[in-house]
């Protein structure tokens, strides 16, 4: 079993819907969670990052925290064809001394 | 100027060449990293360090070494290169500004091919 796992996609949301991006993770004492962006032949971009059970709000951005069902979303609101990209989970364990690893991605398409 | 710089950009090698990929940053990060990027695999950690004289092993480091020469500068070599090596590379420094949040800063990226 993988430590981070996404579904690949690719997922296809018209525009103006809500785009909604999965991931679990397999060690319980996990503390950081975070999602990045990378857009075709980019690097990955840091968009939200959360620590505690329930919901972080930044503008379109809404990340949810489950810790007793081990998975954190990501949910795009309004969805532009400018948010078509890959989204990255990555999650990083119990202390700072923790290693960081990523899942394996969802490619995103937003149809106009 | 970018932040995280990797050096090549593109690197065309044949198996069993030794290959070494270089990182420098200008960010003062004691906290740097190795991925490779695959497609349909994420990014796969490879090493990482977390000051000069700190490194680790991370998901996929059999066939890979690291050098820390300074807490600038993080090298990763393939002793003998083959072509399941061929993948995007990825540097990336972080500096956790608390005990929980750690953003990770990406340099561009070096594609290696081995034929």
């Amino acid at each position: 079993q993988k430590e981070v796992e996404q579904n690949s996609g690719p997922l296809s949301v018209p525009e103006g819907a809500i785009a909604s991006l999965n991931c679990t993770y397999s060690d319980r004492g996990s503390q950081s969670f975070f999602w990045y962006r990378q857009y075709s032949g980019k690097s990955p971009e840091l968009i939200m990052f959360i620590y505690s059970n329930g919901d972080k709000e930044d503008g379109r951005f809404t990340a949810q925290l489950n810790k007793a069902s081990q998975y954190v979303s990501l949910l795009i609101r309004d969805s532009q064809p400018s948010d078509s990209a890959t989204y990255l989970c990555a999650v990083r364990g119990y202390s700072s001394a923790s290693k960081i690893i990523f899942g394996s991605g969802t490619r995103l398409s937003i149809r106009p | 100027d970018a932040d995280v710089t990797q050096t090549p950009r593109n690197r065309i090698t044949k198996t069993g060449k030794r290959i070494m990929l270089e990182c420098s940053q200008t960010k003062g990060h004691d906290r740097m990293y190795w991925y490779r990027q695959d497609p349909g695999l994420g990014l796969r950690l490879i090493y990482y360090s977390f000051d000069v004289k700190d490194i680790n092993k991370g998901e996929i480091s059999d066939g890979y070494s690291v050098s820390r020469q300074a807490q600038a500068k993080f090298s990763l070599s393939l002793e003998s290169a083959i072509p399941n090596q061929t993948a995007l590379y990825f540097c990336a420094t972080s500096d956790p500004t608390t005990d929980r949040n750690e953003k990770l800063f990406f340099g561009s990226g070096t594609q290696l091919s081995v034929l």
